[in-house]
């Protein structure tokens, strides 16, 4: 079975700073790869994914990631980070073709003025 | 074109009452998804349906819950009989096809309390 593993539960990270989201997961293949973001009280929205082909991705926000086939991670980064970016950030991978997301525990962004 | 919907977004119920959960999905999404978030935790699958169909039900626990996606209107997840470790967050999402990463829409939520 697969399963998705973000090791911090908190970071905090000061305004303007870069922030980096650690994701490993476990899955035979190369699963499709994705992050969302919660704010409180709020559903979540895709920042990006990964399928195949360029293993750094764009996505929205001025967020990236980085897909490492060798370290089984998929890694987000912000150079720079807002305050805007405080919410609770989580992974999730599916299987190639498959139907449900498996989550991460989530990490939760505090951005310190 | 309005995203995914749920009603309501708070709901209390009582020990032993009954929880009902609304999902509208998308304009032309006809699969739809439902995920639990309990407090401090991610998101676990419970339940995928298209219309009228169950797909794959692995996700939910063997009693007391179940779920529907009529022809027409929303699909519900009903709990019976609530008990306090249901109070979490439920969130539904819709897509266009069966292969959930090419278009999943997550709806805000309903935050179900149970007292």
């Amino acid at each position: 079975a697969q399963s998705v593993t973000q090791p911090d539960i908190h970071i905090t990270v000061s305004e303007g700073a870069s922030l980096e989201l650690r994701c490993n997961y476990s899955y035979g293949a190369t699963p499709y790869l994705f992050w969302y973001v919660q704010s409180p009280g709020q559903g979540l929205q895709l920042l990006l994914k990964y399928f195949s082909g360029d293993t750094l991705v764009q996505g929205i926000k001025g967020f990236e990631a980085e897909f490492k086939r060798s370290q089984s991670s998929f890694n987000l980064r912000k150079p720079s980070v807002h305050w805007s970016d405080a919410a609770e950030y989580f992974c999730a991978v599916l299987k190639a073709a498959g139907n449900k997301l498996t989550f991460g525990g989530g990490t939760r962004v505090l951005v310190k003025p | 074109n309005a995203g995914v919907m749920q009603n309501p977004r708070h709901l209390v119920r009582r020990r032993g009452q009954e929880a009902r959960l609304r999902c509208s999905p998308m304009k032309g999404h006809s699969h739809v998804y439902w995920y639990r978030q309990l407090p401090e935790e991610g998101l676990k699958f419970m339940v995928y349906l298209q219309k009228e169909n169950i797909i794959d039900e692995s996700g939910m626990p063997k009693e007391r819950f179940s779920a529907e996606f009529p022809k027409e209107g929303p699909s519900i997840l009903r709990i019976q009989q609530v008990v306090r470790g249901d109070s979490a967050a439920y969130f539904c999402a819709s897509s266009t096809t069966g292969q959930g990463g090419y278009g999943y829409t997550f709806g805000s939520g309903t935050r179900l309390t149970v007292v």
